[in-house]
């Protein structure tokens, strides 16, 4: 199985900061990284494809970079409604393996 | 619009079995793959398996395996996923996903609502 490891945990943000999170792979995996938002109580929604595709409908602050086993979702602009759990997800192969997730709470 | 419908809560005793289903509609059924997540209260996504609807063919996270059965009734568009022996540690709120394949990379694209499994004597 591929292991990804996300990174931070958690994070505390304010509005209007840039934010970063990495997501490490155990091998390589190309481009095929997916990352999801999470809000609680809610099912997990599909915000960056291929590493770097920005799904229909998300807003443009939210991006995505990387390849082989270094990964990077960056929110540019930080936004009220952006406070949620993030999980970046391997497509390369099965099992279909997520991140522990990264927390991004109101500072 | 692409939706999945899960059927409601559930709880079970500890050794019993549970069944959810995921019905789906707003796309030709037997097109894409049906993958199921588990999300234990406070912890991340973990992958369960995956089943073909066109061809009924499975595959299941090794942890899983002799325990879990995922069936689909093409009539009906609906995607079952049963767990036999239940432990506490299964309790979780499972989700059916529809796959997709975006610019060539297979995503969780449609999420169902989730279906709250409690495992509990």
């Amino acid at each position: 199985d591929i292991q990804m490891t996300q990174s931070p945990s958690s994070l505390s943000a304010s509005v209007g900061d840039r934010v970063t999170i990495t997501c490490r792979a155990g091998q390589s995996i190309s481009s095929h990284l997916n990352w999801y938002q999470q809000k609680p109580g809610k099912a997990p929604k599909l915000l960056i494809y291929a590493a770097s595709s920005l799904h229909s409908g998300v807003p443009s602050r939210f991006s995505g970079s990387g390849s082989g086993t270094d990964f990077t979702l960056t929110i540019s602009s930080l936004q009220p409604e952006d406070f949620a759990t993030y999980y970046c997800q391997q497509s390369y192969n099965s099992p279909r393996t997520f991140g522990q997730g990264t927390k991004v709470e109101i500072k | 619009q692409v939706q999945l419908v899960q059927s409601g809560g559930e709880v079970k005793k500890p050794g019993a079995s549970v069944k959810v289903s995921c019905k789906a509609s707003g796309y030709t059924f037997t097109t894409y793959g049906i993958s199921w997540v588990r999300q234990a209260p406070g912890q991340g996504l973990e992958w369960m398996g995956w089943i073909s609807a066109y061809y009924g063919s499975t595959n299941y996270a090794q942890n899983l395996q002799g325990r879990i059965t995922m069936t689909t009734d093409t009539s009906t568009s609906t995607a079952y996923m049963e767990l036999r022996s239940l432990r506490s540690d299964d309790t979780s709120v499972y989700y059916c996903v529809r796959e997709g394949e975006l610019s060539g990379s297979v995503v969780f694209q449609y999420w169902g609502q989730g279906t709250l499994v409690t495992v509990s004597s």
